[in-house]
């Protein structure tokens, strides 16, 4: 089934490990974006690319660092991780960069730091 | 600043009619989606406004008004599987999405 698959689905890590969170789309979309969703906040943009080689910063990303090697692979890493990163992570594509359209999203990477 | 206000929760009976509001402001617009999402799941693509008016698909329709601010999501007979958190999101400029936390929907027999 085509789509975007994120591992691990969940993981406590503790505090001042490195974590890298993996997502891969079989769509060849365009864009790809890192989001983290905590309770009674929206969405929040980590990271960003827009295409193959490039990346871009979101509304929150600070402690986290991205790549984009190839169309297919957007891995998130967290270098030293911190409690304040306790969160449900999701990967996402769309076809266009520039024009959201429909995203798609992973099923989502539930990390705890203690 | 950006601002996206929905009602945290909301409940309905099935196979009534809700209507969930969102209210914006942000810096720049493209348009506004909606999305939905079950407990533990990923958000999933309902619906995207971009010009005044009404859209209907199927059993949702969305509303959008750009010079008020305003959109909603009219969910018609409502069935126990609509019970989810609805996402409102604005594209702004730079591509990026501005997301409202969500109102969760309880549907009750």
């Amino acid at each position: 089934i085509a789509g975007i698959t994120q591992a691990p689905t969940s993981q406590i890590l503790a505090a001042g490990r490195r974590m890298t969170l993996r997502c891969t789309q079989d769509m060849r979309h365009n864009a790809m974006y890192w989001y983290r969703q905590d309770l009674g906040l929206g969405l929040r943009l980590i990271h960003y690319s827009n295409t193959a080689g490039t990346t871009g910063k979101g509304e929150v990303p600070d402690g986290y660092s991205v790549s984009r090697a190839n169309t297919d692979d957007f891995p998130l890493t967290l270098a030293s991780a911190v409690p304040s990163q306790t969160s449900v992570y999701f990967c996402a594509s769309s076809a266009l960069a520039g024009d959201p359209g429909e995203l798609f999203f992973g099923e989502g990477s539930r990390l705890t730091v203690l | 600043g950006q601002n996206i206000d929905q009602p945290t929760e909301m409940t309905a009976t099935e196979g009534a009619i809700v209507q969930i509001n969102c209210t914006y402001q942000t810096s720049g617009f493209n348009g506004l989606f909606w999305y939905q999402q079950h407990a533990g799941e990923a958000p999933t693509f309902l619906s995207y406004n971009v010009l005044d008016g009404l859209e209907e698909k199927g059993r949702f329709s969305s509303f959008l008004s750009r010079s008020k601010g305003y959109s909603y999501l009219l969910l018609k007979e409502l069935q126990m599987k609509d019970s989810a958190s609805y996402l409102c999101a604005v594209w702004e400029s730079n591509y990026q999405l501005i997301w409202g936390a969500g109102t969760k929907l309880i549907i009750k027999p």
